[in-house]
């Protein structure tokens, strides 16, 4: 069956080390976002895909970064993890064209101590 | 601009009982609206969608949810709740594409708690 994965589920880091979160996915999906989900403010986009070699920034995406190098990957990078990048992060992809849902990871807990 | 609200953090309700979630939603033109339900410790999950035609969808787990126009609402309800409806339901809206762009804007999420 195909599946969207994420690894590692979770994570403890120090501030300002860099820090690469994975996201496979193998739907074959054009479309690859990733969120963040704090408490009080659901889901946040902070980078988004359109397929391999397109990025483009969500409503959060300062300090972080995405790579498209092929159509199954799509890792987050933060660059210098900070004390307010602790969160869960959940990676998605869905079907180009309207009007698809979308599929979800299993999250990845991120700590920066 | 797209958007949502969810003005309900926590939905208390018995099981046997009805259930309904609300959202509400602004969007420039007709709206794409979404359901999804997230279990602790787990992804966000699709229930169901409005795209066109019928006002009522029906989705997963006996879930379904009524779109009303004029009142830019779309709340989600199932007759009888069970103890594992208990989790976090988001709304999202989608206008149409513009420019190719698919982006979905999230509600705040509501938390379903479903006491024996």
């Amino acid at each position: 069956d195909a599946e969207i994965t994420q690894s590692p589920r979770h994570k403890i880091t120090e501030t300002g080390r860099q820090v690469t979160l994975a996201c496979h996915q193998t739907w074959n999906h054009n479309n690859m976002f990733w969120y963040r989900q704090d408490l009080g403010h659901g889901l946040r986009l902070i980078h988004y895909s359109y397929g391999v070699q397109d990025t483009n920034k969500g409503e959060v995406s300062d300090g972080y970064s995405v790579s498209r190098s092929n159509t199954e990957d799509l890792p987050l990078t933060l660059e210098s993890a900070a004390s307010s990048q602790t969160s869960v992060y959940f990676c998605a992809s869905s079907e180009s064209g309207d009007p698809y849902e979308q599929y979800f990871g299993p999250g990845t807990r991120l700590t920066v101590t | 601009a797209q958007s949502v609200a969810q003005p309900e953090d926590q939905v208390n309700v018995a099981e046997g009982n009805p259930l309904t979630v609300k959202c509400t939603y602004s969007v420039s033109g007709n709206p794409y609206l979404f359901w999804y339900v997230q279990y602790p410790n787990r992804g966000l999950q699709f229930l169901l969608k409005y795209i066109t035609g019928d006002n009522l969808v029906k989705g997963s787990y006996g879930f379904e949810a009524e779109f009303n126009k004029s009142q830019t609402s779309f709340h989600l309800k199932k007759p009888s709740a069970l103890v594992s409806d208990s989790a976090l339901y988001f709304c999202a809206v989608r206008g149409p594409s513009t420019g190719g762009s698919y982006i979905p804007t999230f509600g705040r999420g509501t938390s379903l708690i479903v006491h024996p």
